[in-house]
Parts: structure tokens; C-alpha cells; sequence
């Protein structure tokens, strides 16, 4: 079973500076990857797929990289509302097995 | 612009029957799969599964005994079934499209707003 592994569990920053968010996969699937914001009491919002295609109505100050084993999320300057939990998404089997990080919670410091 | 409404019985006792419906409004359900996530107080997201516009499913191994995912496409709706609940079933339960032109491309744009299941004596 593959596993994905978000770092660092929590991040605090404050507003205006950059974050960084990683997800490892434990094998190389595919170069497929999607990234997803919660935020508080709502449902998980679509920020990133193909690794580094932004969803539609993203921002641009969102970015996703990688390819592989390691991917990240970017967030270049860091608004009130982009204080969230964040999760990476991989399609890692076949048949179809969905999985998803175990979240990256983005905190106000 | 595609929008999911989702509903179903909020409180549930163990070994009863979980019963949840996605309604899909503004788009068809042909062409895409639609899946069910869920998500236990204060944790992470699980994939349960999905299903096609013709019924072709897919399941999470974990839980592909209890799980029956059905769609009416003569409604525009896909539910979801859990039989013999547990407490440890006790999530908030999304419905969304897939989107998946490719093997291992595969990724969820559109989701619902999520209903709480409690599963409790």
C-alpha cells in the first residue's frame, strides 16, 4: 500500500510570508498529484492537480511542483483565509485505490 | 456550474444501515465518476468510493464488504450505503466529482457540503 507523508504536520506563519507544504509518496506511482484546502467547518476545496495545474478561481500566489517521490505546495504570500488544513491526493493503484496525506495544518503565528 | 446537494439520516445506532443521497444539479452525470469521502472528527479524508453514470463501481478494500454505492441516472443522483455501522463510522460524509482522464490522473473539482453521521446507543 502506498503511503503519503505531509510535512511538516503544522506550520506556523504569519500573513504576508511564504509557505512551503511537502508530500512524500513511499513508491513512485505516477506524476499525478492533487492538492486540497479545508478549510474550518468546510468541505475540502480542489487547489492543484497534475501536480501543478491551479484549479479554477485559485489564486496565483498557489503552486504546486514535483514529480516523483516529492511534491510541494506552495503559497508565495500568505492571505487571513489561507489559514487552513491542506491535503495531497494521489490515484495510487490499480484497481483504482484513492489516497490521500494525512494534512498539513497552516496556522496563524 | 455543477453543484452537489447531499443528505441523509444524521444519527444512526450500531448495526443499522447508513443511507446517504448526492443530488447533481447544473451538469450530467455522464462522463465523470462520483465519489464518497469521509472524514472522522478531527481527522483525515478517506476515499470510500465511486461510481459511473452506467454503475461501474469502485470500492476501498477497507470497507468494500459494508459499502454499496448506487446511481439513478434518471434522478441526476448517486447514493451511498454502509451496512452494520460501527461508532468508528461515526465521519462527516462528502460526495464528489471525479475527474480522471488518465490511470493515476485522478482528482475531485466539485464536492458537497458534507453530512455528519453519528453512530451511537
Amino acid at each position: 500500500e502506498i503511503v503519503l507523508t505531509q510535512s511538516p504536520a503544522t506550520l506556523s506563519l504569519s500573513p504576508g510570508e511564504r509557505a512551503t507544504l511537502s508530500c512524500r509518496t513511499s513508491q513512485t506511482v505516477s506524476s499525478y498529484l492533487a492538492w486540497y484546502q479545508q478549510r474550518p467547518g468546510q468541505a475540502p476545496r480542489l487547489l492543484i492537480y497534475d501536480a501543478s495545474n491551479r484549479a479554477t478561481g485559485i489564486p496565483a500566489r498557489f503552486s504546486g511542483g514535483g514529480s516523483g517521490t516529492v511534491f510541494t505546495l506552495t503559497i508565495s504570500s500568505l492571505e487571513p483565509e489561507d489559514f487552513a488544513v491542506y491535503y495531497c491526493q494521489q490515484q495510487t493503484n490499480w484497481p483504482p485505490r484513492i489516497t490521500f496525506g494525512q494534512g498539513t495544518r497552516l496556522e496563524i503565528k | 456550474q455543477v453543484q452537489l446537494q447531499q443528505w441523509g439520516a444524521g444519527l444512526l445506532k450500531p448495526s443499522e444501515t447508513l443511507s446517504l443521497t448526492c443530488d447533481v444539479s447544473g451538469g450530467s452525470l455522464s462522463g465523470y465518476y462520483w465519489s464518497w469521502i469521509r472524514q472522522p472528527p478531527g481527522k483525515g479524508l478517506e476515499w470510500i468510493g465511486e461510481i459511473n453514470h452506467r454503475g461501474s463501481t469502485n470500492y476501498n478494500p477497507s470497507l468494500k464488504s459494508r459499502v454499496t454505492i448506487s446511481v439513478d441516472t434518471s434522478k441526476n443522483q448517486f447514493s451511498l450505503r454502509v451496512s452494520s455501522v460501527i461508532a468508528a463510522d461515526t465521519a462527516i460524509y462528502y460526495c464528489a466529482r471525479v475527474v480522471w482522464p488518465t490511470r493515476y490522473n485522478y482528482y475531485m473539482d466539485v464536492w458537497g457540503k458534507g453530512t455528519t453521521v453519528t453512530v451511537s446507543s
